[in-house]
């Protein structure tokens, strides 16, 4: 089955720096990668996503990029700020029937110090 | 904004007891899932839902574990005979349509401590 993997576990970065956080994924058949924000005591958020199709996507600060060919995809946030301290999940799919089933990476904990 | 909720927040119970976890999902909804993550360790998916009727499950979700929509907006996960090993934060989710590039909208968890 599909196993991603996402480095690194906790990042600390200074308000207004950027922030990388890098994922790889081991099934070629995946097509479907969304990253989840996750801040504490709350369920994990959808803050991008990127299908296989598409090399880059970019929402305002947030950017993801996809190399399906070495299969593995990042997320960038630039211009960070204390509010996006939170934990961040990776994950794959591409389930060819009917009913996604979401493979997740470990998290990254992301600490923005103002 | 729609979101998915479930109850309890933190559960607590003692090794060998049955559990219910519920969840709410958003009410247009026609997918449902449950994942799990034990502490330190990556969200695992468990089953997805669909018709009223499982549409897949993982190595994870043998006999111990069910799920059931009882009425029009529930969606509840059963354990029925917990261990140490069932202690983890169970999140729900739940999307419009199943196939790929679907976004799954997750509820905030439930904690279940096994003792």
């Amino acid at each position: 089955g599909e196993n991603v993997e996402q480095h690194p576990s906790t990042l600390s970065v200074q308000e207004g720096d950027s922030a990388v956080i890098k994922c790889t994924y081991s099934d070629s058949a995946s097509n479907y990668f969304p990253w989840y924000k996750q801040e504490l005591g709350k369920g994990p958020q959808l803050i991008i996503d990127i299908r296989s199709n598409v090399g880059e996507k970019k929402d305002q600060r947030i950017a993801v990029t996809l190399n399906k060919t070495a299969k593995h995809f990042s997320l960038h946030i630039t211009e960070t700020q204390p509010e996006d301290s939170a934990v961040y999940f990776c994950a794959a799919s591409g389930d060819i029937y009917n009913f996604n089933k979401f493979y997740f990476g470990s998290g990254t904990k992301l600490n923005v110090k103002p | 904004e729609p979101e998915v909720t479930q109850t309890p927040s933190h559960q607590v119970t003692q090794m060998g007891q049955e559990v219910i976890l519920r969840c709410v999902p958003i009410s247009n909804h026609l997918y449902f899932y449950w994942y799990r993550q034990i502490l330190g360790q990556k969200v695992e998916f468990l089953v997805s839902f669909y018709n009223n009727e499982i549409s897949e499950k993982s190595e994870i979700f043998d006999d111990q574990f069910s799920v059931e929509r009882p009425d029009g907006s529930n969606f509840t996960l059963k354990i029925r005979s917990t261990k140490l090993e069932d202690s983890a934060m169970y999140f729900c989710a739940s999307s419009t349509q199943g196939g790929t590039y679907n976004e799954q909208f997750f509820g905030p968890g439930t904690r279940l401590t096994v003792l």
